[in-house]
């Protein structure tokens, strides 16, 4: 079974800084995706950006990417110029990739809440 | 085009109540999953339908819990004989099958068991 650790609970940056959020991960699959998603105050769940464990290349989407180091098991964020809209939780999750019609189910970790304050 | 989205957004139950939410999922989405979230913590793993089949379902789920799609559309959730330790968030998501699969999830169903 795989595992997925967010070590900090709560963080807070001010606006227009730079944070890194931690994500561990334990599995002995070689075939996943890795995911960042956003649950802002009573909103929904957000993709934020998903890196493909085959990739080497670090994904990036705009403010946010990632540093994906694959023997490690590590999975960071990093969000950058942050803006007050970027508050909300944030959960790292680990899918292993099956065949066929077998389902492809999100492991979460227990999640990081983010202040941006002004 | 549409997200997904689910009703109702709250629900206040007494014990022993049965409830069920709906899930409605983005269109072409052949692939619907459900998830618990409880106060605090990430998400969990529920059950997952490829259209109207449900092929997997995790240990969570008792059974008081009972998952259907018919015609691989909408799912329903429905929970038998509420707990108090049924009060939860239950998100619904949804996906293409495809190489580089990607959940899109709904609002959710706060639950709340008095």
């Amino acid at each position: 079974a795989q595992t997925v650790t967010q070590s900090q609970p709560e963080m807070s940056v001010q606006e227009a800084e730079t944070v890194t959020l931690s994500c561990t991960y334990d599995t002995s699959e070689n075939n996943y995706y890795l995911f960042w998603y956003k649950q802002p105050p009573s909103r929904q769940m957000i993709l934020v950006i998903r890196q493909e464990a085959y990739k080497q290349q670090n994904a990036t989407e705009n403010r946010f990417s990632v540093n994906f180091q694959k023997a490690a098991k590590s999975f960071s964020l990093k969000i950058s110029d942050s803006q007050l809209g970027d508050t909300a939780m944030y959960f790292c999750a680990f899918m292993k990739l099956r065949n066929n019609n077998a389902g492809n189910m999100l492991t979460f970790g227990g999640g990081t809440r983010l202040m941006v304050k002004p | 085009d549409t997200g997904v989205s689910q009703d109702p957004r709250h629900k206040i139950t007494k014990r022993g109540q049965n409830v069920t939410f709906r899930c409605d999922p983005i269109s072409e989405h052949n692939r619907l999953y459900w998830y618990r979230q409880t106060l605090g913590q990430g998400p969990e793993f529920l059950t997952y339908f490829q259209n109207e089949a449900q092929l997997e379902k995790s240990r969570l789920l008792s059974d008081r819990f009972s998952a259907e799609r018919p015609k691989g559309s909408f799912s329903t959730l429905e929970i038998q004989r509420t707990e108090q330790g049924d009060s939860a968030m239950y998100l619904c998501a949804s996906s293409l099958r495809q190489s580089q699969e990607t959940q899109y999830f709904g609002p959710g169903t706060r639950l709340l068991v008095l």
